[in-house]
């Protein structure tokens, strides 16, 4: 069974443009997390997708936004790019109940200079 | 006060020594506890799931939960150099959101 993919691995942008990642969950998962992870914050969650309609959200500016798509496949955007945007973005996948595992994609870095 | 609080390390053994990390935690209704293991450049993977207090052990890998206490630990036994790789715990908060620790770097010396 195919793991959780994100695409692209690895971007660089400049400040004042936006992002959109993209996750693919394992098959059959129909819940999609998103964190946020640097060296001085650690990993932070952003949101949560299920059966497309946002269930979680952290505490996050409105330029992070995220969609779910009826295959489960997410995306999350990033409006106005600002230098401390830089980090790993990590894309989780689980069944969907409370206290399910959670599966993590390898991860999009995103630099912005 | 973080709800969930990690030693970062780095936390540096020989082969073979047993390992201990650890994390506490504030909020008392949590009652669930993860261990993950994240390799560079690698998207952190599940180790261990526990929900009560006291032992569960997989292999080389016990976890141990202390609920009066709010602490939680992974020992590793005979650590190889291949369990290098950064260790955090991770608390489901509600729903799916994970509250993590910090991380702790882990180097198993050969």
């Amino acid at each position: 069974k195919a793991g959780v993919t994100q695409t692209p691995r690895y971007l660089i942008k400049t400040r004042g443009q936006q992002v959109t990642l993209s996750c693919s969950p394992i098959s059959g998962h129909r819940s999609v997390s998103w964190y946020q992870q640097t060296p001085g914050q650690g990993l932070q969650f952003l949101f949560e997708y299920f059966s497309e309609t946002q269930r979680n959200k952290g505490n996050f500016p409105g330029r992070f936004s995220g969609r779910q798509f009826s295959n489960s496949r997410s995306e999350m955007n990033v409006s106005t790019l600002e230098l401390g945007d830089s980090a790993l973005y990590l894309c989780a996948s689980s069944l969907g109940a409370a206290q399910n595992i959670q599966y993590f994609g390898a991860g999009t870095r995103l630099s912005v200079l | 006060q973080k709800e969930v609080e990690q030693d970062p390390g780095p936390l540096s053994v020989p082969e073979g020594a047993i390992v201990s990390l650890n994390c506490t935690y504030s909020n008392s209704a949590f009652q669930y506890f993860m261990w993950y293991r994240q390799y560079s450049r690698k998207g952190p993977e599940l180790l261990m799931y526990t929900y009560s207090s006291g032992n569960k052990e997989d292999g080389r890998f016990t976890a141990q939960v202390d609920k009066s206490s709010k602490y939680i630990s992974l020992f590793i036994r005979d650590s190889q150099p291949s369990d290098s790789a950064t260790y955090l715990c991770a608390i489901p908060e509600y729903g799916n959101k994970l509250v993590f620790g910090a991380g702790t770097i882990l180097r198993v010396k050969s």
